[in-house]
């Protein structure tokens, strides 16, 4: 499935490091997603965009910072993470944000390890 | 805030059994999805649920929604080694944007 993709699919960095997430869609869709899903943990909301405006951001520390710079990218921007912030990190899009043609469509991820 | 649970939260079963996972949400839903994560791999949508006592068939998989919209099923009969991950239950409150992801069961299917 190339619907959409995620860069780069695995990632180690230390804890002073700064380091960026991309993701990409080829759905036409006009919303996307950050995920986090740790081990034994559900999956995570971290931020919301819809039409590149930020609409949720689900209490996230600052240390992450999303950009979406049009409705086909977002980033992940990281900076002096924790090792607990180690995760699969998934990017999501759908249609819409709400109702029907809401179904989300997942990219692979970027296992990040933080040491 | 809205939760989501989902049990049980291990399933192990041999082949040609069948298999249920149950979610509850504390709160009421507008519809309700499931997703399959296959290990390794990425969460794939499997179905939406919009209506108060909707039931959906996916060959062998049956998707239930509660009368109330705040519980749902899903039920796969013969399981199969294909039917092997992780099946997520994730709901929409009215007016919301965003999903709430239950805790997943996750499912090993034994020859």
């Amino acid at each position: 499935e190339t619907g959409v993709t995620q860069t780069p699919r695995h990632l180690v960095m230390g804890m002073t490091n700064k380091k960026s997430l991309k993701c990409e869609q080829h759905l036409g869709h006009n919303a996307m997603y950050w995920y986090k899903q740790s081990a034994k943990k559900p999956l995570e909301l971290m931020f919301v965009y819809n039409f590149k405006e930020q609409t949720e951001n689900n209490s996230v520390p600052s240390r992450f910072s999303p950009e979406c710079p049009n409705s086909s990218h977002l980033f992940l921007h990281l900076h002096t993470l924790q090792p607990e912030d180690s995760a699969l990190y998934l990017c999501a899009s759908s249609q819409r944000t709400s109702g029907a043609f809401n179904e989300q469509f997942f990219g692979p991820g970027t296992r990040l390890t933080v040491l | 805030g809205q939760q989501v649970m989902q049990i049980p939260q291990y399933q192990h079963v041999q082949e040609g059994e069948d298999f249920t996972t149950y979610c509850n949400s504390s709160t009421t839903l507008s519809n309700i999805q499931w997703y399959k994560q296959r290990p390794g791999g990425h969460p794939v949508f499997l179905i939406q649920l919009v209506k108060s006592g909707e039931v959906k068939k996916q060959k062998r998989l049956t998707f239930q929604f509660g009368e109330a919209k705040k519980n749902s099923s899903l039920h796969i009969t013969a399981t199969q080694t294909t039917d092997v991950g992780t099946y997520f239950c994730a709901g929409l409150t009215g007016g919301g944007n965003k999903l709430t992801f239950g805790t997943g069961t996750q499912l090993k299917v034994e020859l």
